[in-house]
């Protein structure tokens, strides 16, 4: 099992353009969170997504969304990007998932690093 | 709202000498807690967790309500533990909150 995987690795946009951000959680895990990590900071909840549907939302703009596939894929999509929005971009699958809780466990993907120029 | 603080950015001590992790949250309701780790060029990973009340590598972390923390301690620190260390607590709405982190540096 090769773990939570996301894709692309590194990915540099300009302002206003529109990115999206891939991620594979392990087989068997039904849901997903997204994370912001702005260089020195601690990672910022955007999104979680259980049996396609979203569960949770953190304070990002409308300019953030996503979507999980029936295989429980998901993607990350950012549109009018800004410099700020330049950060790395955590995928994590989690072992249940309807909620998050302490007997959860989240298995973090080794991220995208989106460069906004 | 949900807030988690890590007063430290850096931590320096030397091998074999006691590490305490600091961290503190806001949180009405009742808070789970973690503490994640991040080892060089690795992916961030669940260290431990309250509940569990268990002590992985040797760490532990004890949940004080009266004083809302949830430090992390280790009465001696060795060389493989430097990394960066996150706290973070899952209040309502899904949302895992995490703390900035502190970098742990264990100098030989």
């Amino acid at each position: 099992d090769a773990g939570v995987t996301q894709s692309p690795t590194h990915l540099i946009k300009t302002r206003g353009q529109h990115v999206t951000l891939r991620c594979s959680p392990i087989s068997g895990h039904k849901s997903v969170s997204w994370y912001q990590q702005v260089l020195g900071q601690g990672p910022q909840f955007i999104f979680q997504y259980y049996e396609k549907e979203e569960r949770g939302r953190g304070n990002f703009p409308d300019r953030f969304s996503a979507r999980q596939f029936p295989n429980y894929s998901s993607e990350l999509n950012v549109n009018a990007l800004l410099l700020g929005d330049s950060a790395l971009y955590l995928c994590a699958s989690i072992t249940r998932g309807m909620r998050t809780s302490g007997r959860d466990e989240q298995f973090f993907g080794p991220g995208t690093r989106l460069t906004v120029l | 709202a949900q807030r988690v603080t890590q007063p430290e950015k850096l931590l320096s001590v030397f091998k074999g000498a006691p590490v305490e992790l600091k961290c503190n949250y806001s949180y009405s309701g009742s808070p789970e807690l973690f503490w994640y780790v991040q080892y060089s060029r690795q992916r961030l990973q669940l260290l431990l967790r309250h509940i569990s009340r268990e002590s992985i590598k040797g760490f532990t972390a004890d949940l004080n309500k009266g004083e809302t923390s949830f430090h992390l301690k280790k009465p001696f620190a060795q060389e493989e533990d430097s990394a960066m260390y996150y706290c973070a607590l899952v209040g309502a709405g899904n949302m895992l909150t995490f703390g900035g982190g502190t970098r742990l540096m264990v100098k030989p």
